[in-house]
């Protein structure tokens, strides 16, 4: 089946230091999604990408969208205690555009 | 609260009993979504519904699974039979048709003992 391949799976990084997760895809992707999932809650959706090559910005997540369409970033700069979670990519499914699959995450742990 | 809910929020159970699980989507949105999700894993597609019509079900789905969306507003996801590997969060998630963008609900926790 259709799978995304999102690294690294963990990450542990002293507060104030920046934060980096990289998505990628087989196929071209029409969009993708960015989500995060708190400790004990649930995915909350942070931003989709459409455009090629497109630069998005949420105060310090800054968040890219490959020029092929094949890949996307999300990068944090500064971390803090409140950015600990669980950072989901996803994209479209290759069948049905209305409907996403997600990848693992990546776990950021903010370490005081 | 306007946001998606879910009851219950956690179900314990023992194997071979059947659950049921109930989720109430954003009122104005047609599109319902469950997802199933273990630790350490992204959540899983399960099935998806727009008003009442249930558009896809995943090939991984058992047939011990069902689910309904009658009226096209609140959908149920029932587990017949449970099996020890059913243990797992079922998220609901609802959106506006058009809107790739999914407002998911706290989750249902189920445990088969």
């Amino acid at each position: 089946g259709q799978q995304v391949m999102q690294i690294p799976q963990y990450q542990h990084v002293q507060e104030g230091e920046d934060f980096t997760t990289y998505c990628n895809s087989s196929t071209t992707l029409s969009n993708i999604q960015w989500y995060k999932q708190r400790p004990g809650g649930h995915p909350v959706f942070l931003i989709q990408l459409v455009k090629s090559g497109e630069v998005k910005k949420q105060k310090r997540l800054t968040f890219q969208f490959g020029e092929a369409k094949k890949n996307s970033s999300l990068h944090i700069t500064a971390t803090q205690t409140t950015d600990v979670g669980t950072y989901f990519c996803a994209e479209p499914s290759m069948n049905r555009d209305d409907k996403i699959i997600f990848g693992k995450g990546t776990r950021l742990h903010i370490l005081p | 609260d306007t946001g998606v809910s879910q009851n219950p929020r956690h179900k314990i159970t023992k194997r071979g009993q059947n659950v049921t699980f109930r989720c109430d989507p954003i009122s104005e949105h047609n599109r319902l979504y469950w997802y199933r999700q273990t630790l350490g894993q992204g959540p899983e597609f399960l099935t998806y519904f727009q008003n009442e019509a249930q558009l896809e079900k995943s090939r991984l789905l058992s047939d011990r699974f069902s689910a309904e969306r009658p009226k096209g507003s609140f959908s149920t996801l029932e587990i017949q039979r449970t099996e020890q590997g059913d243990s797992a969060m079922y998220l609901c998630a609802s959106s506006k048709q058009g809107v790739h963008e999914q407002f998911f609900g706290p989750g249902t926790r189920l445990t088969v003992l």
